[in-house]
């Protein structure tokens, strides 16, 4: 299975975009690349997901790069509340929606 | 609406002892998970389940056991509790098998201490 790398941890400033780099060389054609964050002492919850084309939802915006081997999570205006950790996951087509989850980006947002 | 509920959401074991964990879902999904996080790192599957009766293992599998006999219900069993599983434990569930609405959802965790 495709693996992803991500930087450990990011600073921000509140009211600041944010962009959090993650790289998946081997990709495969089929792979969904999924971005799920982790609130402190919570479950994992979804933010974004896309194939080929960027995207855009109400939480935040996926940048994927043309031979797909790259991708950044766009946070447009940091809050307070959007510290937490920062998976990017890449979903095989194998069916079964098995998911590997690397370390993440520990993401801190400074008042 | 629920969505994914875990039952206890503490736990202390003592090495030896058995117990059941619970996960229960609302959403009639297919497809649902288990996950543990030990600290620092990211999540890691245990065992999956693509349907009613069906299961099969993920990456680290070894001193769990898991049931489906219902589809709202996921159990994750420990036969026999070892420091090593000391850890929180994440269910999650998905619609499966459409790509377009695989959303993973996750219960907000169960943290099991073995002494």
């Amino acid at each position: 299975d495709a693996k992803t790398t991500q930087p450990n941890s990011m600073e921000s400033n509140e009211e600041e975009p944010v962009h959090l780099p993650c790289n998946h060389s081997t990709i495969s054609g089929t792979d969904y690349i999924h971005w799920y964050r982790q609130l402190p002492s919570q479950g994992p919850e979804y933010v974004i997901h896309g194939l080929t084309s960027n995207v855009n939802n109400r939480m935040a915006s996926l940048a994927i790069a043309e031979d797909r081997k790259s991708s950044t999570l766009i946070l447009h205006r940091a809050t307070l509340r959007d510290a937490a950790v920062y998976y990017c996951i890449l979903e095989p087509s194998s069916g079964t929606y098995k998911y590997i989850f690397g370390t993440g980006t520990r993401l801190k947002v400074l008042a | 609406n629920a969505g994914v509920t875990q039952t206890p959401k503490f736990r202390v074991l003592k090495t030896g002892q058995s117990m059941t964990l619970l996960c229960a879902q609302d959403m009639n999904h297919e497809y649902m998970y288990w996950y543990r996080q030990d600290p620092g790192m990211g999540l890691r599957l245990i065992h999956y389940s693509v349907g009613e009766g069906t299961t099969a293992k993920g990456e680290v599998p070894d001193g769990y056991n898991v049931s489906r006999l219902k589809k709202q219900n996921f159990l994750l069993g420990l036969e026999s509790a070892a420091p090593s599983q000391t850890s929180v434990y994440f269910c999650a569930s998905t619609f499966g098998p459409f790509i377009a609405k695989n959303i993973q959802y996750f219960g907000a965790g169960t943290r099991l201490s073995v002494l």
